[in-house]
């Protein structure tokens, strides 16, 4: 069990569906993270929340949709979404996002969705 | 642009030590962490190192030198359930504080 808490598990969706992914953590962290994970290969970031405000877009498609409604919680809005799209999301947060912040800011991750595109 | 290496896959006996090297070059340096990955799981925190030296935690030990933009995790008295992916990851510059570069991940199997 991780503290950071995620779902659904699992969610299979078609293109044309819409569906979000959640992300709760109660650690008191001010910096949460959406990541991209395909087999094998090492997390991507796609974007830093940092005191509910986006800080980081890693360039990322429109049709993903981030959304921070207060500081323990972490969505990810999609839409419209291509096979390639497959793979883990991870979300994790950590302690702080700024500079000068905390000085470890180790990140904490949750289990993640495994979604795949029909 | 940043640069992690790693090697793809090593394999040890258990009760045996394994040292995944990991070399860096990025744009800055505030710190480097491992991580560990098994397979259809989270990766979870093993150790931070932003200054130079040796951080012991338990049979985990990390190590780095920033002046040769290296570092390694040694894992002794391996057991079967340390078989997995190990993730080294650099945070660069401080105007991207939260973000972590990934290297590619080390497969370590433990064999009986």
């Amino acid at each position: 069990d991780t503290e950071v808490t995620q779902t659904p598990k699992h969610l299979v969706m078609g293109m044309t569906n819409k569906k979000s992914l959640k992300c709760e953590q109660h650690m008191g962290h001010r910096a949460m993270y959406w990541y991209k994970q395909k087999a094998k290969k090492p997390p991507e970031l796609m974007f830093v929340y940092s005191y509910e405000k986006l800080s980081i877009n890693e360039s990322v498609p429109s049709r993903f949709s981030p959304e921070c409604p207060n500081s323990s919680l972490l969505n990810l809005h999609l839409h419209a979404l291509q096979p390639e799209d497959s793979a883990l999301y991870l979300c994790a947060s950590s302690q702080d996002s700024r500079p000068g912040g905390a000085q470890e800011g180790s990140q904490h991750f949750g289990d993640g969705t495994r979604l795949s595109i029909l | 642009g940043q640069n992690i290496d790693q090697p793809t896959e090593m394999t040890a006996t258990e009760g045996a030590i394994v040292q995944i090297n990991c070399t860096y070059q990025t744009s800055g340096f505030n710190g480097l962490f491992w991580y560990q990955q098994h397979a259809g799981e989270a990766p979870t925190f093993l150790s931070y190192n932003v200054l130079d030296g040796l951080e012991e935690k338990g049979r985990f030990s990390s190590f780095l030198s920033r002046s040769k933009g290296y570092s390694y995790l040694l894992l002794k008295e391996l057991q079967m359930k340390d078989s997995a992916s190990y993730l080294c990851a650099v945070r660069g510059k401080s105007d991207s504080w939260g973000k972590l570069q990934f290297g590619a991940g080390t497969q370590v199997v433990v064999t009986p």
